[in-house]
């Protein structure tokens, strides 16, 4: 069982709708991730919070905004997306920045932009 | 930035065979993960190793960071370790501690 939670698992929505994308961990963590993984590719970071402030974004165009009300809870709003961000967003978590701890993922929600 | 190759990019086993996979990087890291992602694309943290050897079970993983490179070991290989295995590092020479730059992967059957 994941320790990071995401939801929904699957979302279909179209290029003019708003949804929200969930993630939820209590490991008391205080790095949490977003990544985007397209097929047969591997992750691609998009934004990191640390501490609940915002600390990376990875150029990510502004239809994909980011949220961390509180250190368990990281959300993704989505808006005015287009098909080619059909995609897996995958949630990770870590005690410290990832690149000095063990990253944790979430099981993800696999994206459709119709 | 810092490449990070895996080998091979394609593996098919019979189930009860043993196999090596390798990640190499282009920097000095001072970090190193193995991650699984299974079929349904859940990514499972295998091993956090910048250097030396640990073992769980019938995984094994190596990281010899002077030479950069890492090795995972799958002993009798079972239908269940499918899917992908990635490893990610992290570069000395990033700036932030967060980012993780993943290698390309490998993607394993293994059948009855």
């Amino acid at each position: 069982d994941t320790e990071v939670t995401q939801t929904p698992k699957h979302l279909v929505m179209g290029m003019t709708n708003k949804k929200s994308l969930k993630c939820e961990q209590h490991m008391g963590h205080r790095a949490m991730y977003w990544y985007k993984q397209k097929a047969k590719k591997p992750p691609e970071l998009m934004f990191v919070y640390s501490y609940e402030k915002l600390s990376i974004n990875e150029s990510v165009p502004s239809r994909f905004s980011p949220e961390c009300p509180n250190s368990s809870l990281l959300n993704l709003h989505l808006h005015a997306l287009q098909p080619e961000d059909s995609a897996l967003y995958l949630c990770a978590s870590s005690s410290l920045g990832g690149g000095i701890s063990p990253l944790h993922f979430g099981n993800g929600t696999r994206l459709t932009v119709t | 930035g810092i490449q990070v190759e895996q080998s091979p990019p394609d593996l098919i086993l019979q189930e009860g065979a043993n196999s090596t996979l390798r990640c190499n990087f282009s920097d000095s890291v001072n970090n190193l993960q193995w991650f699984h992602q299974n079929p349904w694309g859940q990514l499972i943290n295998l091993f956090y190793i910048p250097s030396g050897t640990k073992q769980n079970g019938r995984l094994s993983a190596t990281t010899v960071a002077t030479e950069r490179y890492s090795l995972l070991y799958i002993s009798s290989s079972q239908t269940t370790d499918s899917g992908v295995y990635f490893c990610a590092v992290h570069s000395i020479n990033t700036g932030t501690a967060s980012k993780l730059t993943f290698g390309t992967g490998t993607r394993l059957q293994v059948t009855l």
